[in-house]
């Protein structure tokens, strides 16, 4: 019953693997969201999507490609993975202007 | 100036302990405003919304001051449940559908 769930929860792999996270939402929201909060703590948004649309895409390298196959889902893929991808990634999602709610965070772990 | 600005602390306290936060923005046609809490290793977890009015739930109270750019959360009556990060967010208003701009956190210790 969690609102907001992405797998997996950890995440290790070796630098220049390509690897996804996925997300699916409850909650009936309309906007689903990808940040990085890194090692000093810094919560920074990356990706937006309203009804499966893209609407924010903040300076990210290309190599991290979200989709979103429909409203409730947003996965974030990753080509080769560097040691500087080493975070935590938080999906959040939100209806209209409401505060967001975050899924639990995917820990990746670059060796 | 950095768009969200907050005092990293920690702030160190004692239980029963009044603490208050500030936290700074530069976007002057910000429209909403919230506060957030995280534990170690956990999501944010939103605490509250902050209204022009100013708001008050429990312990916590939220202001806004627009004509200086900063809201603030107070805290009373501290307990040890309380120690975590607190995020203040702000929703710029030219940054398009709802996305949140967060500061770094204020991190809080309530002791014994």
């Amino acid at each position: 019953d969690t609102a907001v769930s992405q797998t997996p929860k950890y995440l290790v792999t070796q630098m220049g693997n390509d690897k996804s996270i996925k997300c699916e939402q409850n909650l009936g929201h309309d906007t689903m969201y990808w940040y990085k909060q890194d090692s000093k703590k810094f919560l920074k948004i990356m990706f937006s999507y309203n009804n499966k649309e893209l609407i924010i895409n903040e300076t990210v390298p290309n190599r991290f490609s979200p989709k979103s196959p429909d409203k409730a889902h947003l996965n974030l893929h990753i080509n080769s993975l560097e040691l500087g991808d080493s975070a935590v990634y938080f999906c959040a999602s939100s209806l209209d202007s409401q505060p967001q709610h975050f899924g639990d965070g995917t820990r990746l772990s670059i060796l | 100036r950095k768009e969200v600005e907050q005092d990293p602390g920690p702030f160190n306290v004692p239980e029963g302990a009044t603490v208050a936060f500030n936290c700074t923005y530069s976007n002057s046609a910000s429209q909403s405003f919230f506060w957030y809490r995280q534990d170690c290793r956990k999501e944010p977890k939103l605490l509250m919304s902050v209204y022009s009015s100013g708001n008050e739930d429990g312990r916590f109270t939220a202001q806004l001051n627009r004509a200086s750019q900063y809201i603030s959360l107070l805290i009373r009556d501290s307990k040890l449940s309380d120690s975590a990060t607190y995020l203040c967010a702000v929703r710029p208003l030219n940054s398009g559908y709802s996305t949140l701009t967060f500061g770094k956190g204020t991190m809080l210790l309530v002791s014994p």
